[in-house]
């Protein structure tokens, strides 16, 4: 297991409401990022939190918001839900270290977010 | 954008059989991770390789990284029923922050 948990682990919801999903990182680890993983794709990039700010962005829409507390934990909001909405969400906490390109991510069980 | 694509998108083999998965990137990387996801699971991480040319094994799989970092491939040799899942590259882009870019991942099917 690799330290990093979510919840709720399952989640239906109807078109037009709003869902919070929360993740906490690994211990050590102070950057998580979030990703989208519908059926039979590979998980797309959201948007990536350190140290409480957001530090990069995918092609998501403004509807998809998150926040990082003190602690590193995290939360991803979406509102307005689409039927295209669900999908797998991944949460995956990393440290950063100075040399960025062996920073290593480790994922969290995931989210399944179904809208009806 | 970065782009990260991964070929075949499936893959069956019999048992004892040899198999390969390729990634490639539109952009240079700064490190390629791959990972296995089992179905009705989350990614598993299982190597990183972030020197040019770098060759990593474990067992009885065998990671490469292109020369040029654009390029990288996962060979696992005498496939068992265990390895069955499908198998992420995800390129890390040299910009500014930490954006992992994942392929469509590889599908593989052990026939007993």
């Amino acid at each position: 297991e690799t330290g990093v948990t979510q919840s709720p682990t399952h989640l239906i919801k109807t078109r037009g409401q709003q869902v919070t999903l929360r993740c906490s990182s690994q211990s050590g680890h102070n950057t998580v990022s979030w990703y989208q993983q519908a059926l039979g794709q590979g998980p797309q990039f959201i948007f990536q939190y350190y140290r409480e700010e957001e530090n990069g962005r995918g092609n998501f829409p403004p509807r998809f918001s998150g926040l990082q507390f003190p602690n590193y934990s995290s939360e991803l909001n979406v509102n307005a839900l689409e039927l295209d909405d669900s999908a797998l969400y991944l949460c995956a906490s990393s440290p950063r270290t100075r040399d960025r390109a062996k920073d290593t991510q480790y994922f969290g069980p995931g989210t399944r977010l179904t809208v009806l | 954008g970065q782009q990260v694509m991964q070929i075949p998108q499936y893959q069956h083999v019999q048992e004892g059989e040899d198999f390969t998965t390729y990634c490639n990137s539109s952009t240079t990387l700064s490190n390629i991770q791959w990972y296995k996801q089992r179905p009705g699971g989350h990614p598993v991480f299982l190597i990183q390789l972030v020197k040019s040319g770098e060759v990593k094994k474990q067992k009885r799989l065998t990671f490469q990284f292109g020369e040029a970092k654009k390029n990288s491939s996962l060979h696992i040799t005498a496939t068992q029923t265990t390895d069955v899942g499908t198998y992420f590259c995800a390129g890390l882009n040299s910009g500014g922050y930490q954006k992992v870019t994942f392929g469509i991942g590889t599908k593989l099917q052990v026939i007993p």
